[in-house]
């Protein structure tokens, strides 16, 4: 069990509706990525939050958008979904924001937009 | 821009026999980690070891050992005395400094390779 918390595991949803992945990183840690894994892009880097603050951005889409919240969980929300949306979400969380801190990852939450 | 490429998409091992996963980068940072990372078929991705551009020594963890040849621009992962447990996908990955604003990149992924290991 790596500590990070991601929920729902799965969510199956209809084209251009609207959706939400909750994240709660391993306690002390205070850096919480995003990531999407699908068959043709790999592990692609969505964004990251350092302590309630966007860090870095990866190739997170328009239609996507994330917060990290004071207690330190973070959401990722996704609209105006695409069936090409279709993926695992995984979050991750590490202890500093370097980047060269181990990076524990969540179980994921499986999307299907239909 | 950082890259990571995984050169083997799949291998077959023998139960016991140790196992060597290709991993090779190429980066402009000066500071940089390594990790690797496994993915059963269940989903989730554990991670396994980290080597810091700078350590001296190769990291080891258990049964998991990291032939890191920085020249090279290498990352090797080395398990021993393989077990069933093990198959899975493995993914080599890195990160590194970002020069504006101080904060730090996602990791880098690779492909990954699907180790299969037979009895």
């Amino acid at each position: 069990d790596s500590g990070v918390t991601q929920t729902p595991k799965h969510l199956i949803t209809a084209t251009g509706q609207r959706v939400t992945l909750r994240c709660s990183p391993r306690s002390g840690d205070l850096s919480v990525y995003w990531y999407q894994q699908s068959l043709d892009q790999g592990l692609q880097f969505l964004i990251q939050y350092y302590n309630g603050e966007e860090r870095a951005k990866g190739n997170i889409l328009e239609r996507f958008s994330a917060q990290q919240f004071p207690d330190l969980h973070s959401e990722l929300n996704l609209s105006s979904l695409e069936l090409g949306d279709s993926a695992l979400y995984f979050c991750a969380s590490s202890v500093g924001d370097r980047g060269i801190s181990p990076l524990h990852f969540g179980n994921g939450t499986r999307l299907t937009v239909t | 821009a950082q890259k990571i490429t995984q050169t083997q998409p799949g291998m077959f091992v023998q139960e016991k026999e140790a196992v060597t996963l290709d991993c090779t980068y190429d980066t402009s940072d000066p500071s940089y980690g390594l990790f690797w990372y496994k993915q059963p078929s269940s989903g989730e991705m554990i991670f396994l070891i980290y080597q810091g551009s700078y350590d001296q020594q190769n990291a080891t963890e258990g049964r998991y050992s990291l032939n890191f040849q920085k020249a090279r621009k290498s990352a090797n992962l080395v398990i021993s005395a393989s077990q069933l447990g093990d198959s899975a996908m493995y993914f080599c990955a890195m990160s590194g400094l970002m020069y504006s604003g101080g904060g730090a990149d996602g990791l880098t992924f690779g492909k990954g390779t699907h180790l299969i290991i037979q009895p």
